[in-house]
């Protein structure tokens, strides 16, 4: 089955730097890549997604890049603020007729005022 | 105002007393999921399903069941809970085939004592 690997675990930057979590796949077949960010006690919420035919997204200081051919695919996020401390899920879908979601281990992001 | 509604959202109960977790989604949409957290293990599926009546295991479906009878409610069942499956469970929707971002529930904390 699907194994998907998220780097770091933890990660503390100051307020204004950039911040990025790295996840990698083993499934050459998946086809679409979410990211979601969970705070404490709270729902995750999907902040950001990209699909296979594509190699980069952003959404102002939120950016996503997918290498395909290296099976790994990024969160970049500029101008970190304090309410971007949170963790971070990437997850991976197979798709082709399975709904089979696979979520990375998280990455805390501490961003420090 | 569009949601996923899990009930209840806290829940203590003694190993061997069925159980069940309700979702409803009031948006429509075809596919839902469910989801257990457990610290540093990420979020890991249980089941899905496609469509009414259709479902399908995730990763770790051993202990629990399902039903879609209609497209609106997922209930998750626990015929015989143990004190492996507390946890915090969380039901998903999204729209369909080229929708993929999933919409989370608030969570149950389930205890099994």
């Amino acid at each position: 089955g699907e194994n998907v690997e998220q780097h770091p675990s933890t990660l503390s930057v100051q307020e204004g730097d950039s911040a990025v979590i790295k996840c990698t796949y083993s499934d050459s077949a998946s086809n679409y890549f979410p990211w979601y960010k969970q705070e404490l006690g709270k729902r995750p919420q999907l902040i950001i997604d990209i699909r296979s035919n594509v190699g980069e997204k952003k959404d102002q200081r939120i950016a996503v890049t997918l290498n395909k051919t290296a099976k790994h695919f990024s969160l970049h996020i500029t101008e970190t603020q304090p309410e971007d401390s949170a963790v971070y899920f990437c997850a991976v879908l197979r798709g082709g007729g399975s709904e089979k979601l696979v979520f990375g281990k998280g990455t805390k992001l501490t961003v420090n005022p | 105002e569009a949601q996923v509604t899990q009930n209840p959202r806290y829940l203590i109960t003694v190993t061997g007393k069925k159980l069940t977790v309700t979702c409803s989604q009031n948006m429509n949409h075809e596919y839902m999921s469910w989801y257990r957290q457990d610290p540093g293990l990420g979020l890991r599926q249980i089941y899905y399903s496609m469509n009414v009546e259709v479902t399908d295991k995730g990763d770790v479906p051993e202990g629990y069941k399902v039903s879609r009878k209609e497209k609106r409610n997922f209930p998750l069942i626990l015929e015989s809970p143990s004190p492996n499956q507390t946890s915090l469970y969380f039901c998903a929707s999204r729209r369909g085939a080229f929708n993929y971002g999933y919409t989370f529930g608030s969570g149950t904390r389930l205890t099994v004592v």
